[in-house]
């Protein structure tokens, strides 16, 4: 099992600019995960979704982020436009259900300049 | 409003001695908790958990213990290793939902 697998690992773009992160979770897990970790809030979770469908999106800062799942293998986060402040590293993370907790993959450090 | 408080952002401990790392949380509605371990440049991974039915689970070398009525719960390691340097985070959910929440996190430093 590949784990979690997240793209770009590292992304520098100009403040305006839209960025895409990717995410693909584990097979077979329902539940996916966008956080962004920053030094004053820690882990922050920012929208998940249950099979492919969005539960909670309270975490979304404003409307410049979007994210979709448009199918069980495959899951977006959208920043347009990007601002300087958008600058973290944001992690996906994907769970099945039970178990241990969920599974982070090594995240998208996003640096907008 | 931050539900899950890690108030020291980092812990420095000796080779072989006991470390501590401490978390509190606002919620009574969460009745599972969950810490994570953080090496730079990759995810968190799960490193232990607890439901609030319990007031301590030991794995190894790892123990986490939670007081209820404190709203608080603790993360021991003894003897700590030098691999043991990394962030941890704590976590905490309720039953109803499988949001997580987490913490600031602690930044614990084993030198030898």
């Amino acid at each position: 099992d590949a784990g979690v697998i997240q793209s770009p690992r590292h992304e520098v773009t100009e403040m305006g600019q839209e960025v895409t992160l990717r995410c693909k979770p584990i097979s077979g897990h329902n539940s996916l995960f966008w956080y962004r970790q920053t030094m004053m809030r820690g882990l922050e979770l920012l929208i998940y979704f249950n099979n492919n469908v969005p539960i909670d999106d309270s975490g979304m800062p404003e409307d410049r982020f979007s994210a979709k799942m448009p199918n069980a293998s495959f899951s977006t986060l959208k920043i347009q436009p990007s601002e300087p402040r958008d600058s973290a590293v944001y992690f996906c993370a994907s769970f099945q259900g039970s178990g241990y907790g969920y599974t982070f993959g090594s995240g998208t450090r996003l640096t907008v300049v | 409003d931050q539900q899950v408080k890690q108030n020291s952002p980092s812990l420095s401990v000796q080779e072989g001695r006991i470390s501590i790392l401490n978390c509190d949380y606002t919620n009574s509605m969460f009745d599972y908790f969950l810490w994570y371990k953080k090496y730079p440049a990759e995810g968190p991974t799960f490193l232990i958990s607890i439901s609030s039915i319990k007031d301590k689970n030991e794995d190894g070398r790892f123990t986490v213990f939670l007081n209820k009525s404190a709203k608080h719960l603790s993360l021991h390691i003894v003897p700590s290793q030098p691999g043991d340097s990394a962030v941890y985070f704590c976590a905490a959910s309720a039953l109803s939902t499988d949001k997580l929440i987490f913490g600031t996190g602690t930044r614990l430093q084993v030198f030898p």
